[in-house]
C-alpha cells in the first residue's frame, strides 16, 4: 500500500493568514493526488484533484501543487468557513489511501 | 444534480454481516467510466477507503478487508450495495458512498453521501 503522511497534524491560524499543508506519498504517484475538506459531522468535500486542478465551485483562494511524492495545499487568505480538517488522498494505486488529516483551528 | 444517500442498519452485533445500500441519482452506473466507492471513518479518526465498483463490473477492494467485502450494483434501481461480513467493534464508523469517475484525471470522489453511522456492539 502507498502510505500518505501529512504535516502538520494540526495548526492554529487567524483569519487572513496564508496556510500551507504538506502531503507526502511513500512512493511516486505522479499527479494522482486529491484534497478534501471535512467539517465536523459532515461528509468530505473535494477541493483539488489531479494535484492542482480546482474543483468546480471551490473558491480560488485554495490551490494545490506538487507531483511525484510531495504535494501542498495552500489557502491564500484563511476565511472563517475554512476552519476544518483537510485530507489528501492518492488514487494512483489500490487501495486509494488517505492521509491522516490536518486540522486547522482558529488562533 | 448528483446525489447519493446511504441506508442500512445503524447497530449490528459482533460477527454479524452488515449490508449497506447507496442510492443515487443524477448519473447512471451503466455510463462509461462511472464508479461508486465506499469510504469509512471511525469516530475521531481519518478516512479509510474500502472499495469501488465501476460501470463495467470492475470491482476493487482494500486488500486488508478484501476477504470480508462484497460490492454489487443494481443499475435499474440506481443502487450499489456493500456487504461486510464478520463485523467487529473496530468496524464502528461512519460509512460513506461517493461518486467516482475514471474519466476524470486522478479519479477523485467528487460527490459524497451524507454518511451513515454504524455501531458494532453486543
Amino acid at each position: 500500500d502507498i502510505q500518505m503522511t501529512q504535516s502538520p497534524s494540526s495548526l492554529s491560524a487567524s483569519v487572513g493568514d496564508r496556510v500551507t499543508i504538506t502531503c507526502r506519498a511513500s512512493l511516486s504517484i505522479s499527479s494522482f493526488l486529491n484534497w478534501y475538506q471535512q467539517k465536523p459531522e459532515k461528509a468530505p468535500r473535494l477541493l483539488i484533484y489531479a494535484a492542482s486542478s480546482l474543483q468546480s465551485g471551490v473558491p480560488p483562494r485554495f490551490s494545490g501543487g506538487g507531483s511525484g511524492t510531495d504535494f501542498t495545499l495552500t489557502i491564500s487568505s484563511l476565511q472563517p468557513e475554512d476552519f476544518a480538517t483537510y485530507y489528501c488522498q492518492q488514487s494512483y494505486s489500490i487501495p486509494f489511501t488517505f492521509g491522516p488529516g490536518t486540522r486547522v483551528d482558529i488562533k | 444534480q448528483i446525489t447519493l444517500k446511504e441506508s442500512g442498519p445503524t447497530l449490528v452485533k459482533p460477527t454479524q454481516t452488515l449490508t449497506l445500500t447507496c442510492s443515487f441519482s443524477g448519473f447512471s452506473l451503466s455510463a462509461s467510466g462511472v464508479g461508486v466507492g465506499w469510504i469509512r471513518q471511525p469516530p475521531g479518526k481519518a478516512l479509510e477507503w474500502l472499495a469501488v465498483m465501476y460501470w463495467d463490473n470492475d470491482n476493487r477492494y482494500s486488500p486488508s478487508l478484501k476477504t470480508r467485502l462484497t460490492i454489487t450494483k443494481d443499475t435499474s434501481k440506481n443502487q450499489v450495495v456493500l456487504v461486510m461480513t464478520n463485523m467487529d467493534p473496530l468496524d464502528t464508523a461512519t460509512y460513506y458512498c461517493a461518486h467516482n469517475s475514471r474519466s476524470a484525471a486522478s479519479l477523485p470522489f467528487d460527490y459524497w453521501g451524507q454518511g451513515i453511522q454504524v455501531t458494532v456492539s453486543s
